[in-house]
């Protein structure tokens, strides 16, 4: 079975430039995350997706992030414009059962 | 506000001894918790969960132990190798309307051979 997959895999922008991500999630998983991980901190959730609509977007900082999951597939992550702080890994996961996530390798992404 | 709290950021063990990982939380309202195990530049991997309702789950090595009055729960990995070196994530699962996980920062694990 496929694992999730992201790309890219790393990324450097300087400030106020846009960047997007893309996770495509393990076949079949209707719940997909995306997760903004800092350095040295845990993994804080930016949205949630059933399907391709949104469960949970609390945490999205949502005047420079956005996120869409069209045909409750793949997924995208945008920020813009991209400020210094938002240099972080930024992870998916998808999941068929809520209580077992499964995560991609991550991008990791650098303001300069 | 920090729900859940892993207070140690490190720990250095010997190859067959206990490594023993503790987290803390403060949300009465978690229904389960996990601990995932991350190696640099991949992404978390889910190790072993136990139910609230539960105050013992073991898997091979692993043991997870919860101590609902004191809101504490602990990773038990016996013997330690290596390869168990990474670092240890301690999360925390809300019930209700939106499902989701809250992670605690992580501990480093250095098995030394």
């Amino acid at each position: 079975e496929a694992g999730v997959a992201q790309s890219p895999r790393y990324k450097i922008i300087e400030k106020r430039q846009s960047v997007a991500f893309w996770c495509n999630p393990i076949s079949g998983h209707a719940t997909l995350y995306w997760y903004q991980q800092i350095l040295g901190q845990g993994p804080k959730l930016l949205i949630q997706f059933q399907n391709n609509g949104v469960v949970d977007d609390s945490q999205l900082p949502k005047d420079r992030f956005s996120a869409e999951r069209l045909k409750g597939v793949d997924s995208t992550l945008k920020i813009q414009p991209a400020k210094l702080e938002d240099s972080a890994v930024y992870l998916c996961a998808s999941s068929s059962v809520p209580d077992t996530q499964y995560f991609g390798p991550g991008t990791r992404l650098t303001v300069l | 506000d920090q729900q859940v709290k892993q207070n140690s950021p490190s720990l250095s063990v010997q190859e067959g001894r206990i490594s023993i990982l503790n987290c803390d939380y403060t949300n009465s309202m978690f229904d389960y918790f996990l601990w995932y195990k991350k190696y640099p530049a991949e992404g978390p991997t889910f190790l072993i969960s136990i139910s609230s309702i539960k105050d013992k789950n073991e898997d091979g090595r692993f043991t997870v132990f919860l101590n609902k009055s004191a809101k504490h729960l602990s990773l038990h990995i016996v013997p330690s190798q290596p390869g168990d070196s990474a670092v240890y994530f301690c999360a925390a699962h809300t019930q209700g309307g939106s499902e989701k996980l809250v992670f605690g920062k992580g501990m480093k694990l250095t098995v030394n051979p």
